[in-house]
């Protein structure tokens, strides 16, 4: 079955290093998601990504993240000062054309 | 704004009885439901995604939606020690899928 693989699984980084998270989304999908999760609470979306440009960004979404498809596979979140609050599990989504999401299995960030 | 709600839990039941797992929504627009599992320290797996009212159901599994009261459910039958995990609700808004919190299930062997 078609997955989404994250890269790395967990992520350590002091406050105010930059970070990449990487996913390779599900090839034939169209529609690209982040996602957030702190620990114990619910699961927030980030930002959707469609045609190679942003369709939609949450609040959290700050001039801190930014996405890029830099090529035909990879979809990558970028933040550029990382914070202590920070800290979270990074999940990236891809959307089939049926509508279908399907989620990788995350990558954990820890900002120290 | 909080569009979907649902009780963490945790909610802790004996092997083999029927798991009852609610949420409600605020958004009336939304047509998509779905309930994902999610296993500690990995991502959200779909389980049942049903659209608009009614019921579905998939083996052990039954979605419930009820557009009148904004109630969404998940029953588990037979429930097994392997269905211990976070249960997350969430509809398809504005494309894009909009979580409830998760309630947290501990089957007892």
């Amino acid at each position: 079955e078609p997955e989404v693989t994250q890269t790395p699984s967990h992520q350590v980084t002091q406050m105010g290093q930059e970070v990449i998270l990487r996913c390779v989304p599900i090839s034939n999908h169209l529609y690209f998601y982040w996602y957030r999760q702190i620990l114990g609470q619910k699961v927030e979306f980030l930002v959707s990504f469609y045609n190679n440009e942003i369709s939609e960004k949450s609040e959290i979404f700050d001039d801190q993240f930014s996405v890029e498809r830099p090529d035909g596979s990879n979809f990558t979140l970028k933040i550029r000062s990382t914070k202590l609050e920070d800290s979270a599990m990074y999940f990236c989504a891809s959307r089939s054309p049926r509508g279908g999401y399907t989620f990788g299995s995350g990558t954990r960030l820890t900002v120290v | 704004q909080k569009e979907v709600e649902q009780d963490p839990g945790p909610l802790s039941v004996p092997e083999g009885a029927i798991v009852s797992l609610n949420c409600t929504y605020s958004n009336s627009a939304f047509q998509y439901f779905m309930w994902y599992r999610q296993y500690s320290r990995k991502g959200p797996e779909l389980l049942m995604y049903t659209y608009s009212s009614g019921n579905k159901e998939d083996g052990r599994f039954t979605a419930q939606v009820d557009k009148s009261s904004k109630y969404i459910s998940l029953f588990i039958r037979d429930s097994q020690p392997s269905d211990s995990a976070t249960y997350l609700c969430a509809s398809d808004g504005d494309d894009k899928i909009i979580f409830g919190k998760g309630t947290r299930l501990h089957i007892l062997p």
